[in-house]
């Protein structure tokens, strides 16, 4: 299994700012995931973060919202930007070691409220 | 197309009893399925996967679950239920057709009553 850390693990912002997660891996992966959990939901796919190249977007969710970045094998950002209220809800890290029928394994998440 | 299906928000059961989590799923091809585990505050901890071979998969905690391919079912199941799984449950499905990556259930809040 891999071991996942998330940065910030909660925080609280005003409307309209920005805020950057970070994603941390202990060993070198070959896919990595966002998703979302909003209050009392399942967890919806945002984007798969492509290293070295631009994330692959799920429907419903676009770049100008949660920019992506993945410089290397080990670390991603999500960006959610231009805050409201709505955008409440759970971030989670997710990755797959290796390509094919594996499982995922999870970071604990950033517990997010816009105020 | 892929989807997941908990029937179930909510399970209680005794302590010391068998418990059963039950999962539906919808696919094209072939499914890959997947069964974690969330306790508050905490994200998804992996706990067992069904690929292909033998029907009954057993995973951490003494979990298993069963493929059933007829009835498009991978229910989780346990023989005996432990206060200390009392959590939310989440069944997850991939298709093998599909270049799709997992799609989730709802989720069933599992309490376990001492």
């Amino acid at each position: 299994s891999a071991v996942i850390s998330q940065k910030p693990s909660r925080d609280i912002c005003q409307r309209g700012t920005s805020l950057t997660i970070q994603c941390q891996v202990d060993s070198q992966v070959t896919m990595m995931f966002w998703y979302r959990q909003q209050p009392g939901q399942s967890l919806t796919l945002i984007a798969t973060a492509n290293q070295g190249s631009e994330a692959t977007y799920e429907s419903g969710f676009v770049i100008d919202k949660f920019p992506i970045s993945r410089p290397n094998l080990t670390f991603s950002t999500l960006t959610v930007s231009n805050m409201s209220p709505e955008d409440s809800s759970i971030y989670l890290c997710s990755v797959a070691p290796r390509q094919g029928p594996n499982e995922q394994y999870f970071g604990p998440g950033t517990r997010l409220t816009v105020t | 197309a892929q989807s997941v299906a908990q029937p179930e928000d909510q399970v209680n059961v005794a302590e010391g009893n068998p418990l059963t989590v039950k999962c539906t799923y919808s696919v094209s091809g072939n499914p890959y399925l997947f069964w974690y585990v969330q306790y508050p505050n905490r994200g998804l901890q992996f706990l067992l996967k069904y690929i292909t071979g033998d029907n009954l998969v057993k995973g951490s905690y003494g979990f298993e679950a069963e493929f059933n391919k007829s009835q498009t079912s991978f229910h989780l199941k346990k023989p005996s239920a432990l206060v200390s799984d009392s959590a939310l449950y989440f069944c997850a499905v991939r298709d093998t057709g599909s270049a799709r990556q997992l799609t989730f259930g709802s989720g069933t809040q599992l309490t376990v009553l001492p």
